[in-house]
Order: C-alpha cells, then sequence, then structure tokens
C-alpha cells in the first residue's frame, strides 16, 4: 500500500508565477489535510478537504491560495502568484474516514522556493 | 492566548539513556495528544496517539504520559540509540471544530550520540 505521495518535490517559482501542489492520499483515505512549514517553525495547519468538499480553510490566507480534492484524481494546492514569503515546505497528510481520533499519515512534502 | 510549546534547544544524551522530551500546552483542552518523529527533508511520522483518559501509553522503547491538570505530555524513550535521532513533534486536536484540526509543536531535536 503506497503510502502519501506528494509532487513535486521541490519546486522553484519567480514571484508572480503560480505554483500547483499536488497529493495522493493513501489508498482509502478519504480526508486530506495540508500544512506548511517554515524553516525554525511547527507545522501550521491550512486546510481539510474531503473529496469535492472543503471542510475548513480556516488556516488558508484569504488570497491566492485554494485547494481542492476532485472525485478523481489528486488533491491540489494553488498558490497564485506566489512572493518570497511563500517558500515554505509544504505537506499533505491524509486519515481514513474514521469517526474520532487517528493519526495522520504524511507525505514527503514540497518544498517551494520563490526567487 | 493559545499556545503548545516544545522545548526548542537540542536534547543531546548517550547511547542507552532515556531520552525526556516535553510538551507544554495552554488554553486548550485536547481529547488527545500525539506525538510525532521528523526526519531532515521528510514528513513527520505518527509514533503515539493517548487519549486525555489514559495517563500513560507505551509502543516498544516508546512511553507517553498525559497529564490535563499539568496541561503537560511526556515523551521517553528508553536506551536510546543514534538511530532515535529526530526532530520529536507533539501535536494536539484543537478541539470544538468537528474534525481532527492538530495544532503541532516546534518540536524538540534529539541527538543520541554512541
Amino acid at each position: 500500500n503506497a503510502g502519501v505521495m506528494q509532487n513535486p518535490r521541490h519546486l522553484v517559482r519567480r514571484r508572480g508565477q503560480e505554483a500547483r501542489l499536488r497529493c495522493s492520499p493513501m489508498k482509502g483515505h478519504s480526508h486530506v489535510y495540508w500544512y506548511r512549514q517554515l524553516p525554525e517553525e511547527g507545522l501550521k495547519f491550512m486546510v481539510y478537504l474531503q473529496k469535492e468538499n472543503i471542510i475548513d480553510e480556516s488556516g488558508m490566507p484569504k488570497e491566492r491560495f485554494s485547494a481542492e480534492f476532485p472525485k478523481e484524481g489528486p488533491s491540489i494546492l494553488r498558490i497564485q502568484q506566489v512572493v518570497r514569503g511563500d517558500s515554505a515546505a509544504y505537506f499533505c497528510a491524509s486519515s481514513p474516514p474514521s469517526a474520532g481520533a487517528s493519526e495522520q499519515y504524511f507525505g514527503p512534502g514540497t518544498r517551494l522556493t520563490v526567487t | 492566548s493559545q499556545k503548545i510549546e516544545q522545548n526548542s534547544e537540542a536534547l543531546n544524551i548517550q547511547e542507552g539513556k532515556t531520552a525526556t522530551l516535553t510538551c507544554n500546552y495552554t488554553n486548550y483542552s485536547p481529547a488527545y495528544l500525539q506525538w510525532y518523529r521528523q526526519d531532515p527533508g521528510r514528513g513527520p511520522v505518527f509514533l503515539l496517539l493517548i487519549r486525555e483518559n489514559e495517563k500513560e501509553k507505551r509502543k516498544e522503547r516508546l512511553k507517553v504520559t498525559f497529564d490535563t491538570t499539568l496541561k503537560q505530555s511526556l515523551f521517553h524513550i528508553t536506551a536510546s540509540q543514534p538511530a532515535d535521532s529526530a526532530t520529536y513533534l507533539c501535536a494536539l486536536d484543537e478541539g470544538n471544530t468537528g474534525f481532527q484540526k492538530l495544532v503541532f509543536g516546534t518540536g524538540t531535536r534529539l541527538l543520541v550520540s554512541p
């Protein structure tokens, strides 16, 4: 059973370009979470999605950031008009469709560098 | 304000000793708390989950305690090995959100020397 997959692993974008980060959850998992990790900072929750639904996006910046988890295909985190401050590691995690507490399975992350 | 704190200084210990890492939180009432391990350049890996009604949880050489009065969790690695060197993150459920919304500490780096 393949783990959570993220691609690309490294992404370099110039200021003003768009960044698209992809996440394929573990097989059978229908819950996807995106986190951002800045150097020397902890993981910060961004958004929680289920198939075709954004459940909570309270951690997402109001502008330029969007996320989706379509019926078919991976979850996408999209950052428009990137700025230097968007440089960070972005992690996706998934969990099974069970109620209550459960561990989250993380992907290897996408390291975004904005030049 | 709500805070979750881990010792930001690295913990250096010798192989074979017990490592103890601390996680303190304020203004949260988590139903459970989790510990993850993160190696450089990689995603976190789940280790243990402990619920508010559990005082202690063990898994092989790992032990976690959870004191909801002190608002603290302790994470122990017994008979530590150089391969245990990594950053250890605690995470708690923010609560009252209707889903598992985890808040992470900044992590404590553990260095186990041979």
